[in-house]
C-alpha cells in the first residue's frame, strides 16, 4: 500500500490560511488522493479529493504537485471550528482501501 | 440528513465477555468499512465490505474478530472473547467508492463506538 507522509503538527492564527503538506512519492499512477479531518470526539469527515489537477470546494483548495509525489490541502482562512487532525490518504488503485496515516493536528490560534 | 448511526455508542464490559457493535450505513452505500482508532496505533482498517461481500478483513485478529453483514441496511463487528487491548473507538463507513472509478468516492463516518474491556 502506498504511504503518505504529513507533519505530526501545525498551528496557524485565526483567519489567516494554513497550508497542510503532505508527501506521497510512491503514489501510483492511478491512486486518488484524498483529504479527511477529524474534529475532537467525532469520526472522520471527507474534505476534498483530486487525481492530477488542482480542486476547490467549499471547505479547502487542493494543490497536486505536477509529478504527484506530494500535495497541500489549503484552507483559505482559518476558524477556531477548524482545528482538527487532517489525514491524507490514498485511495489504493485496484483494492479500494483507505488507509488513514497519523495526519497533523492543527492548532488555530485566536 | 443521511447518516451513518452505531450502536452502542459507549459499551463497558468485563475481559472474556462476548460484545458486538453494530452499524446501519447510508441507503444506498455499497461500501461499508471497520476501523478501530487507539491513542497508539491511530486510525486501523479492520474490514470492508462491498455489496454485503467481505473484499477484505486482513487488519483484523481472526482468531476473536468476526465482520458480517447480514443485509444492505446493517454491519456488525464481533468480538468474542473480548481483550483489555480491544479497548479503543470503533468507527463504522459507509460509501460508493466506486461510483465514479477506483477511489473517487467519500466516506461518511458514524459517531464511533467507544469499548472499554476492564
Amino acid at each position: 500500500d502506498a504511504k503518505t507522509t504529513q507533519p505530526n503538527s501545525m498551528e496557524s492564527n485565526e483567519e489567516e490560511p494554513v497550508h497542510l503538506p503532505c508527501n506521497h512519492s510512491t503514489i501510483s499512477g492511478t491512486d486518488y488522493i484524498h483529504w479527511y479531518r477529524q474534529l475532537p470526539s467525532q469520526g472522520p469527515e471527507y474534505v476534498i479529493h483530486g487525481l492530477t489537477s488542482n480542486v476547490n470546494n467549499r471547505m479547502a483548495s487542493l494543490a497536486i504537485a505536477e509529478d504527484r509525489k506530494s500535495s497541500t490541502l489549503i484552507l483559505h482562512r482559518a476558524t477556531l471550528r477548524d482545528a482538527a487532525v487532517y489525514y491524507c490518504i490514498l485511495a489504493t488503485s485496484g483494492t479500494y482501501k483507505y488507509i488513514f496515516g497519523t495526519g497533523t493536528r492543527l492548532k488555530v490560534l485566536a | 440528513d443521511a447518516r451513518v448511526t452505531q450502536t452502542p455508542r459507549h459499551k463497558v464490559t468485563e475481559m472474556g465477555q462476548e460484545v458486538t457493535m453494530r452499524c446501519q450505513p447510508i441507503l444506498g452505500h455499497n461500501t461499508v468499512f471497520w476501523y478501530r482508532q487507539t491513542m497508539m496505533q491511530g486510525l486501523e482498517l479492520l474490514a470492508y465490505f462491498r455489496n454485503r461481500a467481505p473484499l477484505d478483513d486482513s487488519g483484523m485478529p481472526k482468531d476473536r474478530f468476526s465482520a458480517e453483514m447480514p443485509d444492505a441496511t446493517l454491519a456488525t463487528l464481533k468480538i468474542q472473547p473480548s481483550e483489555p487491548r480491544d479497548s479503543a473507538v470503533y468507527f463504522c463507513a459507509s460509501g460508493s467508492p466506486y461510483a465514479g472509478g477506483p477511489g473517487t468516492g467519500e466516506l461518511f463516518f458514524g459517531e464511533g463506538s467507544r469499548l472499554t474491556v476492564l
